[in-house]
């Protein structure tokens, strides 16, 4: 089964630093990737995703996310983080065809608890 | 706004009540999900339905049971709750593979 690793579980920026997360997974099939954030309090939104293509993909809020298939990695980076991005961010990957029956299952890391201090 | 919804935002329960968590979505996707979120170990897969009439175990089944109602709504329904299950669940909907999941605004359990 595919699994999600997502190796940094806390982490503490001043505003303006810059951010990567980390994010591997571990499944040589074809997969679509995605980040989700979860702002306190609140459900998981989309960051932004991978299909084909480009693999450096931009999201909402000036996040990115290079795909290296390589490494199998997908990690999210932005180059000046703010104290609104103060949240839990969460890899995920779908492998095509991963479910019985159909529909597409999300393999989710267990998240990044992301605090950014003015 | 369209998007998936979820009913009761908060829940307490005692061990051995039952209950059911209600979720419905406007968007006319095909696929919907109960996931639930525990501190340190992401979300994990109770139950799907890929179509409308099909439902299917996840990763953690064991205590559940669901009801795809029609393709609107996908239920979730505790028949016994136990300390165990005091998590935050999430549904969600999709269409396709190529578009992720749109989810809910998540159920607080607690079972005491």
């Amino acid at each position: 089964a595919q699994s999600v690793s997502q190796h940094n579980h806390h982490v503490i920026l001043s505003e303006a630093a810059s951010l990567e997360l980390g994010c591997n997974y571990s499944y040589g099939g074809t997969v679509n990737l995605f980040w989700y954030v979860q702002y306190p309090g609140q459900h998981l939104q989309l960051l932004l995703k991978y299909f084909s293509g480009d693999p450096l993909v931009k999201g909402i809020k000036g996040f990115e996310a290079e795909f290296i298939k390589s490494k199998f990695s997908f990690n999210l980076r932005k180059p000046s983080v703010q104290w609104s991005d103060t949240a839990e961010y969460f890899c995920a990957v779908n492998v095509l065809g991963g479910l019985t029956g159909g529909g597409n299952k999300l393999t989710f890391g267990t998240g990044t608890q992301l605090k950014v201090e003015l | 706004n369209a998007g998936v919804t979820q009913t009761p935002k908060f829940q307490v329960l005692k061990t051995g009540q039952s209950m059911t968590l209600q979720c419905a979505q406007d968007m006319n996707h095909n696929s919907m999900y109960w996931y639930r979120q525990d501190p340190g170990m992401g979300l994990r897969l109770i139950y799907y339905s890929a179509s409308e009439g099909t439902t299917d175990k996840g990763e953690v089944p064991n205590g559940y049971n669901v009801s795809r109602l029609n393709k609107r709504e996908f239920s979730l329904r505790l028949e016994s709750a136990a300390p165990s299950q005091t998590s935050v669940y999430f549904c969600a909907s999709s269409e396709a593979e190529f578009y992720g999941y749109t989810f809910g605004s998540g159920t607080r359990l607690t079972v005491v």
